[in-house]
Formats: structure tokens, C-alpha cells, sequence
């Protein structure tokens, strides 16, 4: 089987910068996934990470250590409209089933 | 390019009655997923396809059926529903390579059995 643990809130201030981090379990591994999701919208796809190392995208960065089973997306300058749920997500043994972890609710005060 | 679409985006079941949610892709995406999301939970995958003719249970399939004739559809339906199965269904499709497994999802449709 496989699970993810994420923090279940996270609160920061306009301008800062935050780190989500994801631990995973599973029986195989390839590679982590990172979505967003603002309220009643559906998740859109930020990030994804295949070997260790760091990823680059914009405002948005994603590491990933698979020896630690870990992993974080790091959200710098931020912006009122980043307040949204962010959610980590593995593919199991088998590479096709997809799991997707519970969730971090990121508000971003003014 | 449309991209997912789903139909309907609302509907009300009463317990026990059956429906097909309809999800379409446009990309030519051999993977497609069928999703539920309770409030305030994360996403559990019910469903999956890896192409045509194809389909595979994911975590929580109980209550559900799926078939996939074609690249472009991928139909949910659900038998005797129940006020467990009130959810947000997201489907979502992807075209996996080794550089990158972006998920694309459509709306969701928004279910509440009575």
C-alpha cells in the first residue's frame, strides 16, 4: 500500500516565501506530483519530480529526496491568490494507480 | 482544444437510482482517471483506464462501473446510489512520459444522493 502525510494548514503572509513538504510510504515509486486547488475549482497541475533534486517552475519550486521518501514545494513571493490546497501525489508499485495525499490548505494574509 | 469536459456539472439522486457521468478528452491521452472528493478531503482514485478496452479498480471502486470504448471517453456509472456517494467526481486524463505525469481534470460534477 501506500500513504502521504501533509501538513493540514499552513498560513503566511504576502511577499513570503513557504514550504509544503509531503512524506511518502509505497511499495515502488515514480516520482511525486504536485497540484493546486482553489476552492470549488478543479486541481491543476505545478509540479513534478522524477529523480532527486530540485525543479524549477516560476514562483514555484519542487525538491524531491527519494532516500528520505520526501518532498516539498516551496511557494516564494507570495500572492493573495496562492491561497488554495496543495496536494502531493505518488503513482504505486505498478505505476499506473495514482494516490494523492490529504492536503495543505495554504492562506496567504494581507 | 477543450480539453476534459464533464456532464452534468450538478444532479440530485434519490437512493437508489443509477446515472452515468460522462467525461470526454480531446488531447488523444491513452490514461484517464475517474476521482471522488468529499469536503475538505483529498482525492481518491476510483477508477482508472491505460487506453481503450482497458480498465483497472483504483482505491475505492465499491459502488461504481466504468468502460472505455474509445481514446476520447470515459464514463462513470453508478448502480443503486447511495448517500455515501455524495461527492465532487473529478475525471482527469495524462499522457505519461518519463520527463513529466501531468494530470489534466475536467470541472467536476457535484453529486448529492438523497
Amino acid at each position: 500500500g501506500q500513504s502521504l502525510e501533509q501538513p493540514s494548514e499552513v498560513t503566511a503572509v504576502e511577499g513570503a516565501i513557504v514550504q509544503i513538504n509531503c512524506t511518502y510510504q509505497t511499495s515502488g515509486f515514480y516520482g511525486l506530483s504536485w497540484y493546486q486547488q482553489h476552492d470549488g475549482g478543479a486541481p491543476t497541475f505545478l509540479s513534478y519530480n522524477a529523480l532527486d533534486g530540485l525543479e524549477e517552475t516560476g514562483r514555484f519550486s519542487s525538491f524531491l529526496s527519494r532516500s528520505d521518501s520526501y518532498g516539498y514545494l516551496l511557494l516564494q513571493e507570495l500572492q493573495m491568490k496562492d491561497s488554495a490546497s496543495y496536494f502531493c501525489a505518488v503513482r504505486d508499485n505498478y505505476g499506473q494507480n495514482f494516490v494523492f495525499g490529504p492536503g495543505t490548505r495554504l492562506s496567504v494574509l494581507p | 482544444n477543450a480539453g476534459v469536459t464533464q456532464t452534468p456539472k450538478f444532479r440530485i439522486l434519490k437512493i437508489g437510482q443509477s446515472m452515468t457521468l460522462q467525461c470526454t478528452q480531446d488531447m488523444n491521452h491513452n490514461y484517464m482517471y475517474w476521482y471522488r472528493q468529499d469536503p475538505g478531503m483529498g482525492l481518491k482514485l476510483i477508477y482508472y483506464s491505460v487506453g481503450a478496452g482497458i480498465t483497472d479498480k483504483g482505491e475505492v471502486p465499491n459502488g461504481y462501473n466504468v468502460s472505455r470504448s474509445t481514446t476520447e471517453d470515459f464514463p462513470l456509472r453508478l448502480e443503486l446510489a447511495a448517500p455515501s456517494q455524495t461527492s465532487v467526481y473529478f475525471c482527469a486524463s495524462s499522457s505519461r512520459t518519463e520527463a513529466t505525469d501531468t494530470q489534466y481534470f475536467g470541472p467536476g460534477t457535484r453529486l448529492t444522493v438523497l
